[in-house]
């Protein structure tokens, strides 16, 4: 079956450690988003990915990185940097058709500091 | 720039017709979603209309477009209980590259 698996689901971070977070689609989808999730706030677009070994900011990416090696896979890295990193993380993809981006979402990671 | 509100709660009971409702500000909106978030799960996408339409049925769920107030909404005829869920109306903007834009989302409580 096709769809985007992200792993985690639970993830606990310690003080100053980087932790990453995976997402793996099998839908041939050329782009992929991360979103963070805290409640009462909707989602908020860390990354962006359109293409493999290309990616782009989104409105929260401080403390955040990413990588694009291969069109399947979108890790999310939260860093130490990251001082609130405490909530769903939920990564994304669709095919780039000019203006519908219907987006398939993953079922989310849930980080929480120890 | 972009902004997409929407109402935080609604409760109504088990058989009653359930209506969401969301604002925009940007009026340059080319498509608009509506996505439904069950509890511990990712985003689904469960509607979405073209913003030169008004309205968009689809069984027992009736999208309404109302671009001169930028007001959207969603009516899910007949609630159950399994359509207690987060709600995100979300839209796209003409030119460039595509970004989607959410709502903070709209939890719907159904009683029985």
């Amino acid at each position: 079956d096709g769809g985007i698996t992200q792993s985690p689901k639970y993830l606990f971070r310690k003080e100053g450690q980087n932790v990453t977070l995976s997402c793996e689609q099998n839908l041939n989808h050329d782009a992929m988003y991360w979103y963070r999730q805290d409640p009462g706030q909707g989602l908020r677009l860390i990354y962006y990915s359109q293409i493999v070994n290309d990616f782009q900011k989104g409105d929260i990416a401080e403390g955040y990185s990413v990588s694009r090696e291969k069109k399947e896979s979108f890790p999310l890295t939260v860093t130490s940097a990251q001082k609130n990193p405490t909530a769903f993380y939920l990564c994304a993809s669709t095919n780039l058709t000019w203006g519908n981006e219907k987006l398939f979402f993953g079922s989310g990671t849930q980080l929480s500091v120890l | 720039g972009e902004d997409v509100e929407q109402s935080l709660f609604l409760s109504v009971r088990e058989g009653d017709s359930s209506v969401i409702n969301c604002t925009y500000t940007d009026s340059s909106s080319t498509y608009l979603y509506w996505y439904k978030q069950e509890p511990g799960a990712g985003l689904q996408l469960l509607t979405y209309i073209f913003s030169n339409m008004d309205m968009k049925q689809d069984q027992r769920l009736t999208v309404l477009l109302n671009k001169k107030d930028k007001h959207l909404s969603l009516r899910i005829a007949d609630t159950q209980t399994g359509d207690s869920a987060i709600y995100f109306c979300a839209e796209t903007l003409s030119g460039g590259y595509q970004k989607v834009t959410f709502g903070t989302g709209t939890k719907l409580q159904v009683i029985p």
